[in-house]
């Protein structure tokens, strides 16, 4: 069964604070590893999408990076706008998608 | 906004109760899936459509079911409802398998 773990739990930054989220995973047969944020009452929103080791994917003060075994989303010199639940996920072999519980980001002003 | 429409926006019923979300997913986009979202659960696959036929289930109850029309709009019936069915339940939509989901809003169903 595919599992997606990430850590931390919550991260508590100032702004302009940098700081990196990480997703460990095990998949049977990547088919891509995802990333999106979601707001309080609202559904998840698509950030990335990266299908193999090495590959990198950058918009606005996000970076997201893969390896074989976790992915990492570097947050550059955060503002509070950014404060939101970032999620993983993976899609496997079946191309089901299974998330992670989500780091919750709080950028202080 | 993502494109894809979901309704109502919230729901309140009793236990035993049937329910039926709605889902319109975005122009062009022949994938739906349907997530369950809970405090202590994270987002859970339950079910996916591609043009109009099951194409993959997950963690679905057999209290639940699924379908696709022909234009494409899916409904998720929830029957016999308890309880731990208080949930958010999340529509996304894809051009093909494999593609970026993209999710609705949602619909918020609480069971008293």
């Amino acid at each position: 069964e595919d599992q997606v773990t990430q850590s931390p739990e919550a991260l508590r930054l100032q702004e302009g604070e940098s700081s990196s989220l990480n997703c460990s995973y095990t998949v049977s047969g990547l088919r891509g590893l995802f990333w999106y944020r979601q707001d309080p009452g609202k559904g998840p929103e698509f950030l990335f999408t990266l299908y193999s080791a090495g590959e990198e994917k950058e918009k606005e003060r996000l970076k997201a990076t893969l390896t074989k075994k976790e992915s990492f989303l570097h947050i550059t010199a955060p503002k509070p706008e950014d404060s939101a639940t970032y999620l993983c996920a993976v899609g496997g072999g079946d191309y089901k998608l299974s998330f992670g519980a989500g780091t919750t980001v709080t950028v202080r002003a | 906004d993502s494109g894809v429409t979901q309704t109502p926006k919230h729901l309140i019923t009793a236990t035993g109760q049937r329910v039926t979300l709605r889902c319109s997913p975005r122009s062009g986009d022949l994938s739906v899936y349907w997530y369950q979202q809970s405090l202590d659960q994270g987002l859970q696959f339950l079910i996916q459509y591609y043009n109009g036929e099951e194409r993959a289930k997950g963690n679905i109850l057999e209290r639940f079911s699924a379908q696709q029309f022909p234009d494409l709009h899916s409904e998720l019936n929830l029957s016999s409802l308890e309880l731990g069915d208080s949930a958010l339940y999340f529509c996304a939509s894809s051009v093909a398998v494999g593609q970026p989901q993209h999710f609705g809003d949602g619909t918020r169903l609480s069971i008293l």
